[in-house]
């Protein structure tokens, strides 16, 4: 069964810091892995996926993620965190095997990234 | 190009009550999907459409019903709604094919059942 695990339900950063958001994940085959945000009162916006290729991914407002397929992990960084970046972010997986079923995505339960000034 | 629009945004019903969510796309993407994303629990899939006349269940479908007549709309329907159908739903598209298609969300309709 496919399961995406996000430990921290919330992480604090100041501004100018890096920051990480973790996720790991569990599928039957090989995933494609995504990360989205979301705004307060918003829908899910679309930051970044991994689909196949080089394991480092470059996505919106400058982050980016690294897919580790030996620690099944899909991180979300950023080298320089800013306030607007404070959001509830999500982590999903859909595993290649199931690509008949289209656009199905198994999501965590979110972090919420809080950066202070 | 408006993407995807969801009506209502807010909504209060009380238990027993039916009503629609209504989800419509202007993008052509054959998928679209219906969520519900409730604290500390992510979303949840409900029931999902790969196409006109086709749908199927998610992870969480008793007490929803939906339809899918043509490619632009998928509305889903509460018959009889109860309190712990309190959440934020939210409608999400995505082309088909190679399974690396990002999925596209709407703005969410925040429903509560007294």
């Amino acid at each position: 069964a496919q399961s995406v695990a996000q430990p921290e339900d919330q992480v604090n950063v100041a501004e100018g810091n890096p920051l990480t958001v973790k996720c790991t994940y569990s599928v039957s085959g090989n995933p494609y892995l995504f990360w989205y945000v979301q705004y307060p009162n918003r829908g899910l916006q679309f930051l970044l996926k991994y689909i196949t290729g080089d394991n480092l991914v470059k996505g919106s407002y400058g982050f980016e993620a690294e897919f580790n397929k030996s620690q099944t992990s899909f991180h979300l960084k950023k080298p320089s965190a800013l306030v607007s970046d404070s959001a509830l972010y999500f982590c999903a997986v859909r595993d290649r095997l199931l690509d008949n079923q289209g656009g199905k995505l198994i999501f965590g339960q979110g972090t919420e990234l809080s950066v202070k000034p | 190009n408006a993407g995807v629009t969801q009506t209502p945004k807010f909504q209060v019903l009380k238990t027993g009550q039916s009503m629609t969510l209504q989800c419509a796309q202007d993008m052509n993407h054959e998928y679209m999907s219906w969520y519900r994303q409730d604290p500390g629990m992510g979303l949840r899939l409900i029931h999902y459409s790969v196409g006109a006349g086709i749908t199927d269940q998610g992870e969480v479908p008793n007490g929803y019903n939906v339809s899918r007549s043509t490619t632009e709309d998928f509305p889903l329907r509460l018959l009889s709604a109860a309190p712990s159908q309190t959440s934020v739903y939210f409608c999400a598209i995505s082309r088909l094919g190679e399974g690396g298609n990002e999925q596209f969300f709407g703005p969410g309709t925040r429903l509560t059942v007294l």
